[in-house]
């Protein structure tokens, strides 16, 4: 079954400390993974996405394949971390597909 | 380019009447996507069209359910005899190749009440 798990809907740290929301999915083919976030009152969007294996607003997550996970680390938070994070995996069919999303984390960054 | 446009923003209706949203996508994307989000849920996929094709529905989808993308480029999706169970958001994303290649872009979404 394809899934992505989001363990925690809820984590709170305070500014500078380090910061790390977990990604778990279930996926038989070759997974490609994303994370989105959403500002308050603003729309989802996307923070970063594995394959380019790049560093936005000091963010990175790194693909475990053996532990099927793909967490995302922030060594120090800041006040305007606080967003609502989805993780998401790609599912290709039908020269389509879909984005299959976990049920979000709320991060809050307390000053 | 103003992103991915979805009206209306809000939608409030009775129970048993229908309902239609529009999503714009971003001018050059030939992929559009519409999910349904609950609280405290991400997002969930519903249909995806590339071009005017309709590709993919989910189970989802129910026959009270139908999406249109005439022309390739606006979509719309109609529910008919609205339940309580269809209060949601609806967001739209497009993206300008496969999920693979390139990332999807989202809209605003459309809040959808059911009273």
């Amino acid at each position: 079954a394809q899934r992505v798990t989001q363990p925690e809907k809820l984590l709170s740290v305070f500014k500078g400390a380090p910061v790390e929301l977990k990604c778990n999915y279930s996926y038989s083919g070759s997974p490609e993974l994303f994370w989105y976030v959403q500002y308050s009152r603003q729309r989802l969007q996307l923070l970063l996405r594995h394959i380019s294996r790049e560093s936005i607003k000091g963010f990175t997550a790194d693909l475990n394949k053996g532990e099927t996970s793909f967490h995302l680390k922030k060594p120090f938070a800041q006040e305007e971390d606080s967003a609502m994070y989805y993780c998401a995996l790609a599912v290709l069919y039908n020269q389509g597909g879909k984005l299959i999303f976990g049920q979000g984390t709320e991060l809050s960054v307390k000053p | 380019d103003t992103g991915v446009s979805q009206n209306p923003r809000h939608k409030i209706t009775k129970r048993g009447q229908n309902v239609t949203f529009r999503c714009d996508p971003i001018s050059e994307h030939n992929r559009l996507y519409w999910y349904r989000q609950t609280l405290g849920q991400g997002p969930e996929f519903l249909t995806y069209f590339q071009n005017e094709a309709q590709l993919e529905k989910s189970r989802l989808l129910s026959d009270r359910f139908s999406a249109e993308r005439p022309k390739g480029s606006f979509s719309t999706l109609e529910i008919q005899r609205t339940e309580q169970g269809d209060s949601a958001m609806y967001l739209c994303a497009s993206s300008s190749g496969t999920v693979r290649g390139q990332p999807q872009h989202f809209g605003d979404g459309t809040r959808l009440s059911i009273l």
